[in-house]
């Protein structure tokens, strides 16, 4: 199974700052990546597929980045409504893999 | 506008049975591969389960291989996870998804989510 890596666990930051999280996979997935958002008590939102490409109506602030096992997720001046957690997935198959996710808390 | 209900959790002793029900609208339900995602109590996503979109291939996680079985209605728009031997570990909250792709037999990434449904398994 494909396993995914994903770094800091946490991240303390403050609004207007840019913020970077990394995702690494065990073996290459192409571009066959996701980022969703989640917020406590609620469903994960989808962010960004196949590593760079942004879901409709999401932020243009969000960007996407990599291929092979390296990925990144980049909040550019961050918002209120950003501080939340971050969870990369590859769907190089139909045997999904999720990151532990990243918390993006207030400074 | 996309809707996925769940249903059918709760409370099951160890070695209980449940089975859930996702009931898909705003969409031809027949030509998405369909996901179960479950998240434990403060945990991350675990994906649990796999569909395509015609039913000819299905996956299942280790942890619920030989225990879980996923299964869709295509005329009812319907999304079933039978739940046999529970455990422990089981406890979460139960997401029925839908894949992104259009193709039907290769994902594409999880569009859109359900609100979720508890299985909280304790003796």
């Amino acid at each position: 199974d494909i396993q995914m890596t994903q770094s800091p666990s946490t991240l303390s930051a403050s609004v207007g700052d840019r913020v970077t999280i990394t995702c690494r996979a065990s073996q290459s997935i192409s571009i066959w990546l996701a980022w969703y958002q989640q917020k406590p008590g609620k469903a994960p939102k989808f962010l960004i597929y196949k590593a760079s490409i942004l879901q409709s109506g999401v932020p243009s602030r969000f960007s996407g980045s990599g291929s092979g096992t390296h990925f990144t997720l980049t909040i550019n001046s961050l918002q209120p409504d950003d501080f939340a957690t971050y969870y990369c997935q590859q769907y190089n198959s139909y045997s999904l893999t999720f990151g532990g996710g990243t918390k993006v808390e207030i400074k | 506008e996309v809707q996925l209900a769940e249903s059918g959790g709760g409370p099951v002793k160890p070695g209980g049975s449940l089975r859930l029900t996702c009931a898909a609208s705003g969409f031809t339900f027949s030509t998405n591969i369909m996901y179960w995602i479950r998240q434990a109590p403060g945990k991350g996503l675990e994906w649990v389960s796999a569909i395509s979109s015609s039913s000819t291939y299905l996956y299942y996680a280790d942890s619920v291989k030989g225990r879980f079985t996923i299964s869709r209605d295509n005329a009812k728009n319907f999304l079933y996870l039978q739940m046999n031997s529970l455990r422990a570990e089981d406890t979460a909250v139960y997401y029925c998804t839908r894949d992104c792709s259009p193709s039907g037999d290769v994902p594409g990434g999880i569009c859109d989510w359900g609100q979720g449904t508890l299985v909280t398994v304790s003796s």
